[in-house]
This record gives C-alpha cells, structure tokens and sequence, in this order.
C-alpha cells in the first residue's frame, strides 16, 4: 500500500459546483496532515492543515479521520482561480512528509 | 519573513559538471528538505535533515550529496548527473515543534544535457 493515496484526477466541473478529494494515508502513527496546492510550474503552496475536529476557511472545508486513515478537501462554489492540482501530505513522524500523488482540477467556465 | 529562498532558479549542466544548488531559511526552523518533482509527478521526498544532522537518505544516488553548513543553509551537490535527473528541486523548512507544515521554495528547474 502506498504511503499516501489520493483520487485520481483529473477532476472537471461548472464554476460554482462543489468538488471533494479523498486521500488516505498508511501509517497509523502519522501526526500532521495537510492539503497544498499547486500551480502550474509554481512550488506547492500551504491551502490548509487537517485536524480530527475539522476545519473551515471560506469556501474550504478540511476532515481528518484518524480509525479510517483518511483526510478530506470540500470545495464550496468552485472559482476558476481554483484549477491547480491538490496534494495531500502526510507529516509520519521523524520529520517525514510525504505527498499524495495529488488531483488536478479543472473548473471550467 | 516566511519565506525560503533558492539559488539558481534555473540551471543548465553538462553531465561531467559539478554544480550546488542552494537554500536558506529565516524562520528558525530545525528541519529542511529536498525534494524531485519531475513534470506531472508529487513531489519525492530526497533527504531530510533535523537540527542540521541528516535524518533520512530516501536511497537517493550518490551523485547527490546533501550539506547543511548551518540551521539556516541547505546545498545540494551535483556530480556526474544524468539527464533523467533533470528536474524541479524544491527545498522545504519546517518547524519540529507545534505547527509543522512545511514552507517550499520555489524551485530550481534543472537541465541536465
């Protein structure tokens, strides 16, 4: 099993539609968990942590489920500026982060 | 400042060239980072150090070699390459204590010929 697994994209869909990416992780003893994006040749960028209780910011809504190894992203009323490829990353401890394969997503017009 | 820098943002090198790529971080944070992403690929986590030790080697060739000179400075030494080895090399900092994601350069993008 792959250390970090997420949807395989590429993910199309309306402006304004809600989009979510899954992605699971391998090790149990995992601490932090993250989902960056990134831009065409641009280096990933922090979007936001991922905790138990989850989190919100905006139109973004981030879930952690520590029994099942799996994290979350929610896109509310998609932008076009949000096309970017999403990458799930894993902090397994030991300062070992690890990246999803990540989803690219398109929003079309 | 919450930013990490890299130097050259592009190089070109010929396979018997040896050349450094370098990173420097003001945040104070004891872990730093290289990581290959090739064109479409995730980021591939290379070598971490932590408090300037090298912590993890993920089997990486030896045509690369990691320096941390201080907590501030990441290099990586290029020698003999090959021009599968062309690449992006993103180099991150992260803290060890409370919030722990990681901060990215921007790159440099790598031409081996």
């Amino acid at each position: 099993r792959k250390e970090v697994e997420q949807d395989p994209g590429p993910f199309n869909v309306p402006e304004g539609a809600t989009v979510a990416f899954n992605c699971t992780y391998s090790n149990s003893a995992s601490q932090s968990f993250f989902w960056y994006r990134q831009d065409c040749r641009k280096e990933p960028k922090l979007l936001m942590s991922v905790y138990s209780s989850g989190n919100e910011d905006g139109r973004f809504t981030a879930q952690l489920n520590r029994a099942s190894q799996y994290i979350s992203l929610l896109i509310r009323d998609s932008k076009l500026s949000d096309s970017a490829t999403y990458l799930c990353v894993v902090n397994m401890g030991d300062d070992k982060i690890i990246f999803g394969k990540g989803t690219r997503l398109h929003i079309l017009p | 400042d919450t930013e990490v820098t890299q130097t050259p943002k592009h190089l070109v090198m010929g396979m018997t060239n040896k050349k450094s790529l370098k990173c420097e971080q003001h945040m104070g944070h004891r872990a730093m980072y290289w990581y290959k992403q090739k064109a479409k690929k995730p980021p591939e986590l290379m070598f971490v150090y932590s408090y300037e030790k090298l912590s993890i080697n993920e089997s990486v060739p030896s045509r690369f070699s990691p320096e941390c000179p201080n907590s501030s400075l990441l290099n990586l030494h290029l020698h003999a390459l090959q021009p599968e080895d062309s690449a992006l090399y993103l180099c991150a900092s992260s803290s060890v204590k409370g919030p722990d994601e990681a901060f990215f350069g921007q790159g440099t993008r790598l031409t081996v010929v």
